[in-house]
């Protein structure tokens, strides 16, 4: 089952502060998440392995609520290179090798 | 920095016809991953493999998918019989544990 994510797409301004939710209807064991940017590949971000957890990178952070099966993506002062499509994937604790991406959601920053 | 490298970068291909794209992945990692993407859309998953063998597959990859890592460096994913629904970009991803992947810059195959 493919995670959901919302918004699917979201426009901002340099500077601006964005969240991008991810949500399971199935247990996890773990979430990632990456940036594409066109033509290019998925480029890893941060993975969160314990429920509740936060990590941060720079001006992105994440946090994971393993009850509630979800996560969220964190950017803050959005800058130009942030423009890409953004998908988390998830891992469930009986199939840990085999990462299942949302379905998206492509950030477009202006200046 | 270490990265993963598929060949070729672009292939195009006959209906029925045989393709095996290739991937090098990254020199210590163990565990070795297709997906494939259609026109920008989602990320699909195909196929991972440990230990040298498959440990997960989808329900995409059918009998007319294989892989392989025939060398300890090379890892392929044959299409038997490509159909025109295989056009796609499919990317190979590696990781030596239970971290991020690390993905290569893919394949766009075209089937005409």
């Amino acid at each position: 089952q493919q995670p959901v994510q919302s918004p699917q797409a979201v426009i901002l301004r340099e500077g601006e502060d964005a969240v991008i939710n991810c949500s399971s209807s199935k247990a996890l064991y773990s979430v990632h998440w990456y940036r594409q940017k066109h033509g290019e590949a998925p480029v890893f971000l941060m993975i969160l392995l314990k429920g509740g957890e936060q990590k941060g990178h720079e001006k992105i952070s994440a946090s994971f609520n393993e009850k509630k099966q979800q996560s969220s993506l964190y950017l803050t002062a959005s800058q130009l290179s942030y423009s890409g499509t953004y998908f988390c994937g998830t891992e469930d604790p009986y199939n840990t090798d085999k990462l299942i991406f949302g379905t998206g959601t492509r950030l477009q920053v202006f200046p | 920095e270490p990265e993963v490298t598929q060949t070729p970068s672009h292939q195009v291909t006959q209906m029925g016809q045989e393709v095996i794209l290739r991937c090098v992945p990254i020199s210590n990692h163990l565990y070795f991953y297709w997906y494939r993407q259609i026109l920008g859309q989602k990320v699909e998953f195909l196929v991972s493999f440990y230990n040298n063998e498959i440990s997960e597959k989808s329900e995409i990859f059918d009998d007319q998918f294989s892989v392989e890592r025939p060398d300890g460096s090379n890892f392929t994913l044959k299409i038997r019989s490509t159909k025109l629904e295989d056009s796609a970009m499919y990317f190979c991803a590696s990781r030596r544990d239970r971290e991020g992947y690390t993905f290569g810059s893919g394949t766009r195959l075209t089937v005409v």
